[in-house]
């Protein structure tokens, strides 16, 4: 199983500053990541795929960026909205999809 | 507007089973591989299996921890997909989202539907 190590488990920024959130693989996956955000009571939602490619809704300060192991989601200019889950997911090895546990996006 | 609707969570002793749907609207569900993924309470995500569409033989894909418990269909005539859960354990409880899976990445997510499983 390929397994994804996020980090940091919790970031805390300041409201227009940038948040980097790294996610780790185990082995690589090529550029085959996409990223979630999650809020409270909501389900996921696609933020990035093919590691850097945006899903529709997400504005360009968010950026994606990697491949094979190492992998950045980067938000600049940080908005009370942005205040989230946010997950990686690898889809190179099938069936079996993996989730890295998580980082909590806190906004101060 | 195309959104996925679950139902059919609830609560549900240890042992016992429970089908969950999620219904598509806006869209055909056949053209697209839908997943099944869970969320335990105050956890991360685990992906549970995986239907792929037609033109894809059709082929079902489950997880380690549910094979041979549960049974991914889908009714393209209802443009709905099925979960049927059997011998269900304590540590199925989670919301099971039904989401849609094009080209592997995860797009639509419906809202989720509570499973609770406990005496």
């Amino acid at each position: 199983e390929t397994v994804l190590t996020q980090t940091p488990a919790t970031l805390s920024v300041s409201l227009g500053e940038r948040a980097t959130l790294s996610c780790r693989a185990s082995r690589s996956v090529r550029s085959n990541l996409a990223w979630y955000q999650q809020k409270p009571g909501q389900a996921p939602r696609l933020v990035f795929y093919g590691a850097g490619t945006r899903a529709t809704d997400f504005p360009a300060r968010f950026r994606g960026s990697g491949s094979g192991t190492e992998f950045t989601l980067t938000i600049t200019s940080l908005q009370p909205e942005d205040s989230a889950v946010y997950y990686c997911q690898q889809y190179d090895y099938w069936p079996t999809y993996t989730f890295g546990q998580g980082t909590k996006l806190e906004i101060k | 507007e195309e959104h996925l609707v679950e139902s059919g969570g609830g609560l549900v002793q240890p042992g016992g089973s429970l089908r969950l749907s999620c219904a598509a609207s806006g869209f055909n569900l056949s053209d697209h591989y839908m997943d099944w993924v869970r969320q335990a309470p105050g956890k991360g995500l685990e992906w549970v299996g995986r239907t792929r569409n037609r033109t894809n033989s059709d082929l079902i894909e489950y997880a380690a921890s549910v094979k041979g418990r549960f049974t991914i269909s889908r009714d393209d005539s209802k443009n709905s997909l099925y979960l049927q859960m059997n011998s269900l354990k304590i540590e199925d409880t989670a919301v099971y989202y039904c989401v849609t899976n094009d080209y592997g990445a995860l797009e639509m997510w419906g809202q989720g539907t509570m499973v609770t499983v406990s005496s």
